[in-house]
C-alpha cells in the first residue's frame, strides 16, 4: 500500500508570500497526484490534478509540480482568502484512493 | 452549474442503519462515476467507495474499513446516487461528502456534506 506523507504539518505565512507544501508518495506514483484546498466548514475544492493541471476556474498563483514520488504545491502569493488546509490525492492505488493528512496554511 | 446535496444523516446509536442520499443537478449524472468521501471531526479525509456508471458495469469498490457494511447504488432516473450504511460504529462518526469522478482518478465536484453521528 502506498503511503502519502505532507510537510511540513503547519506553514505560518504571511498574505504575499510564497508557499511552498510538499507531498511524499512511499513508491513512485508516476504523475498521478491530485491537490485539494479546504477552508472551516466548507468542502474540499480540487486545484491541480495529474500533479501539474489546474482545474476550472482555479486561479494561475496555485501551481503543481512533481513526479515519481516528490510532488509540490506552490502558491505563488498568498491572498487572505487561501489560508486553509490542502490535501494531496493519488489515484495510483487504484481503485482504492489515498489522501495524505494534510498541510495547514495559516497567518503568521 | 453542478449541484450535490446531500441529505438524510443524523444521530444512530451503534449497530444501526442510515441511508444517505445524494441529489445531482447541473450534469448528464447517468454518464458519471461516483463516490463518496468522509471526514471525522477534526481528522482528514478518507474515500469510502465509488460506483461506477451503468455502462461501465455499474460496479462498486470500497476501502477495506466498510466493505460488507456499506452499500452504493445509483438511480439514474432520479439523479440521485446512494450510500446505505449497517452495522454502523462509533469510528463511521463523520461528514460524508458525495464527489464526481474526474477521470476516474479524482475528486472533481464536491456537495456540502451531511454529518453522521454514530454514539449511545
Amino acid at each position: 500500500e502506498i503511503v502519502l506523507t505532507q510537510s511540513p504539518a503547519t506553514l505560518s505565512l504571511s498574505p504575499g508570500e510564497r508557499a511552498t507544501l510538499s507531498c511524499r508518495a512511499s513508491q513512485s506514483v508516476s504523475s498521478y497526484l491530485a491537490w485539494y484546498q479546504q477552508k472551516p466548514g466548507q468542502a474540499p475544492r480540487l486545484l491541480i490534478y495529474d500533479a501539474s493541471n489546474r482545474a476550472t476556474g482555479i486561479p494561475a498563483r496555485f501551481s503543481g509540480s512533481g513526479s515519481g514520488t516528490d510532488f509540490t504545491l506552490t502558491i505563488s502569493s498568498l491572498e487572505p482568502e487561501d489560508f486553509a488546509v490542502y490535501y494531496c490525492q493519488l489515484r495510483s492505488n487504484w481503485p482504492i484512493f489515498t489522501f495524505g493528512p494534510g498541510t495547514k496554511v495559516d497567518i503568521k | 452549474e453542478v449541484q450535490l446535496v446531500e441529505s438524510g444523516g443524523g444521530l444512530v446509536k451503534p449497530g444501526g442503519s442510515l441511508r444517505l442520499s445524494c441529489a445531482a443537478s447541473g450534469f448528464t449524472f447517468s454518464n458519471v462515476w461516483m463516490s463518496w468521501v468522509r471526514q471525522a471531526p477534526g481528522e482528514g479525509l478518507e474515500w469510502v467507495g465509488r460506483i461506477k456508471t451503468k455502462d461501465a458495469g455499474g460496479t462498486t469498490d470500497y476501502v477495506a474499513p466498510v466493505k460488507g457494511r456499506f452499500t452504493i447504488s445509483r438511480d439514474d432516473s432520479k439523479n440521485t446516487l446512494y450510500l446505505q450504511m449497517n452495522s454502523l460504529k462509533t469510528e463511521d462518526t463523520a461528514v460524508y461528502y458525495c464527489t464526481t469522478d474526474l477521470g476516474k482518478s479524482y475528486f472533481g465536484s464536491w456537495g456540502q456534506g451531511t454529518l453522521v453521528t454514530v454514539s449511545s
